[in-house]
């Protein structure tokens, strides 16, 4: 079955370290899509990408990047991680079609000592 | 850009009570997605809604589109423990495909 996994499922990382999560679906989506979420925010948009070699900035996107080199991955980059980067980081793919609904990820919870 | 409020925040009910949530967008909306969200899970699409006063069910869940396309609702009747969760509504404008999520309401059941 198609599926999207995040990994890792759980990671701790010291304040100015940088960590990468990784993104990988197997729907050959076009749209994939970074989230966090924090107690009282929701859902957060950081970056998304609408294709290979595609990627734009969400509403929080200060120090996070993406790359999308192919259909299946879009890795989130911490640049330089912050303790206000400690959140649950969500994964999301869906087809290029308007109104097509978004498949998530299990999630990776980060903490940033 | 699009502004988006859900009400309310927190919804505690009694099993077998009705529970609605309302989304609230300031620019008219091309559609609306819902997704429910269990504790410690992930957000899992429920379903999405077109047009002008669209009215669609799901067994005990109704969801509503205005006739303006700016607001809409989720009413569960008769909620049961597995209800719990956090419900987001996402708006589309007609200006893109980025899916955007309300803050959500969570819900809780107490049996």
């Amino acid at each position: 079955d198609a599926e999207i996994t995040q990994s890792p499922r759980h990671k701790i990382t010291e304040t100015g370290r940088q960590v990468t999560l990784a993104c990988h679906q197997t729907w050959n989506h076009n749209n994939m899509f970074w989230y966090r979420q924090d107690l009282g925010h929701g859902l957060r948009l950081i970056h998304y990408s609408y294709g290979v070699h595609d990627t734009n900035k969400g509403e929080v996107s200060d120090g996070y990047s993406v790359s999308r080199s192919n259909t299946e991955d879009l890795p989130l980059t911490l640049e330089s991680a912050a303790s206000s980067q400690t959140s649950v980081y969500f994964c999301a793919s869906s087809r290029r079609q308007e109104g097509t609904e978004a498949f998530f990820g299990q999630g990776t919870r980060l903490t940033v000592v | 850009g699009q502004q988006v409020m859900q009400i309310p925040q927190y919804q505690h009910v009694q099993e077998g009570e009705d529970f609605t949530t309302y989304c609230n967008s300031s620019t008219t909306l091309s559609n609306i997605q819902w997704y429910k969200q269990r504790p410690g899970g992930h957000p899992v699409f429920l379903i999405q809604l077109v047009k002008s006063g669209e009215v669609k069910k799901q067994k005990r869940l109704t969801f509503q589109f205005g006739e303006a396309k700016k607001n809409s609702s989720l009413h569960i009747t008769a909620t049961q423990t597995t209800d719990v969760g956090t419900y987001f509504c996402a708006p589309r404008d007609n200006y893109g495909q980025n899916f955007v999520f309300g803050p959500g309401t969570r819900l809780s059941v107490l049996p």
